[in-house]
């Protein structure tokens, strides 16, 4: 199926600024999730946009799907350590099984 | 804790040898995902079964086989191994609906030599 595009593939920031990751697709998603990956650990699911122009929060990270339901964003406000990790989104236009983009390697110092 | 257990943590093997990896789904949960991931192909979506049955199937080689047990635990085979099929295999469960929230085990580190 069509693999959703994840940039940058590599982001590193001081603790405390603002990190945004995209993920792009050349045809319209029914819907998209949100997973993070610790260093060492699994994917964890955050979050799932299903309506065109959603627009979610969860403390300090906002989720966006965009109006025409072909990119998404997830924005972190003031980052902190514990934000590390690689962040993945993923989308199931291929029918059952969810396609998750190359991700982006967070990496946040003090 | 996900819920989704996988054993066992680690394998290490030789080239042309045989493994099988194990895991038992989320409590309620009836599909299976496997999934392979390496460093340049990110998570690769391999198989999925629900409720006993093959569901979708995505980039598994044929030297590779999976099943679903009546008990929802799932397996999968992986035969003539190669150096490159060393990754980290992870299998995720879900109720079942396309497009569910998947949880995911801790994986199995498999490296062959």
């Amino acid at each position: 199926g069509q693999q959703v595009m994840q940039i940058p593939q590599y982001q590193h920031v001081q603790e405390g600024e603002d990190f945004t990751t995209y993920c792009n697709s050349s045809t319209t998603l029914s819907n998209i999730q949100w997973y993070k990956q610790r260093p060492g650990g699994h994917p964890v699911f955050l979050i799932q946009l299903v309506k065109s122009g959603e627009v979610k929060k969860q403390k300090r990270l906002t989720f966006q799907f965009g109006e025409a339901k072909k990119n998404s964003s997830l924005h972190i406000t003031a980052t902190q350590t514990t934000d590390v990790g690689t962040y993945f989104c993923a989308d199931t236009n291929s029918g059952y099984a969810l396609n998750f983009g190359k991700g982006t390697s967070l990496l946040v110092t003090p | 804790d996900s819920g989704v257990t996988q054993t066992p943590k680690h394998l290490i093997t030789a080239t042309g040898q045989r493994v099988t990896l194990r895991c038992s789904p989320r409590s309620g949960d009836l599909s299976v995902y496997w999934y392979q991931q390496s460093l340049d192909q990110g998570l690769q979506f391999l198989i999925q079964y629900y409720n006993g049955e093959e569901r979708a199937k995505g980039n598994i080689l044929e030297r590779f086989s999976a099943q679903q047990f009546p008990d929802l635990h799932s397996e999968l085979n992986l035969s003539s191994l190669e150096l490159g099929d060393s990754a980290l295999y992870f299998c995720a469960s879900g109720i079942g609906p396309p497009g569910s929230p998947l949880h995911f085990g801790n994986g199995t580190r498999l490296t062959v030599t």
